[in-house]
């Protein structure tokens, strides 16, 4: 079975803090997203990668940043925690069918 | 980008009755996805389609390419099937990766 493991399932960090959210897999699959879902908004993308170093900038961008060292691993940074990144952060990698993560539910205050 | 319309958005039903869950897609995409999240944030791919129709246990899916729409059937439905369904599907233009995901259709079986 495919495994997507994620660092935390509850993190709650103060608003400037530097939060790293880090996604393991274990299928050797190339893609790997980061994604946060809120109430009545869904799924959006923040960012994609389709190998090692290499990342596309998803839908919200904005605020974050990603880091693609190793193909099992893709990190998942917010630079300067803000209470509008408070969210259900989920990781996902896939090969055709994407596999998730349990998520992380990030509280910023 | 491709915009994912779904319906309803909830959804209770009484256990054993037939549920329809419906997708509609703006661009014309190669396949078509569908998800579940249960309470607690799993999500878990149920389907991937492209064409026709596809069955798992009690689910079916099933895809108009032409008219651009989706239908997520669950038959004799049970208080387990309570969950979010959401439907996405591939970005215009971009690789078959990137996914627009619907809203979600929060669906409630009772006992």
């Amino acid at each position: 079975d495919v495994k997507v493991t994620q660092s935390s399932r509850y993190l709650v960090k103060r608003t400037g803090e530097k939060v790293f959210l880090e996604c393991v897999q274990d299928m050797d699959h190339e893609n790997m997203f980061w994604y946060r879902q809120d109430p009545g908004l869904g799924l959006r993308l923040i960012y994609f990668s389709y190998d090692v170093k290499m990342k596309e900038k998803g839908d919200i961008p904005e605020g974050y940043s990603v880091s693609r060292e190793k193909k099992e691993r893709f990190s998942l940074i917010l630079e300067s925690a803000s209470t509008n990144q408070t969210s259900m952060y989920l990781c996902a990698s896939s090969r055709k069918t994407q596999y998730f993560g349990p998520g992380t539910r990030l509280l910023v205050l | 980008k491709n915009e994912v319309e779904q319906s309803p958005q909830n959804l209770t039903a009484q256990e054993g009755e037939f549920i329809t869950i419906n997708c509609s897609y703006s661009v014309g995409i190669s396949a078509l996805h569908w998800l579940q999240q249960h309470p607690g944030g799993g999500i878990v791919s149920l389907f991937m389609l492209s064409s026709g129709k596809k069955k798992h246990g009690r689910l079916i899916a099933t895809i108009n390419i032409q008219e651009k729409h989706s239908s997520l059937h669950i038959t004799a439905s049970h208080p387990r099937d309570s969950a979010v369904y959401i439907c996405a599907a591939p970005n215009s233009g971009g690789s078959n990766y990137k996914l627009t995901f619907g809203k979600g259709t929060l669906l409630t079986v009772n006992p």
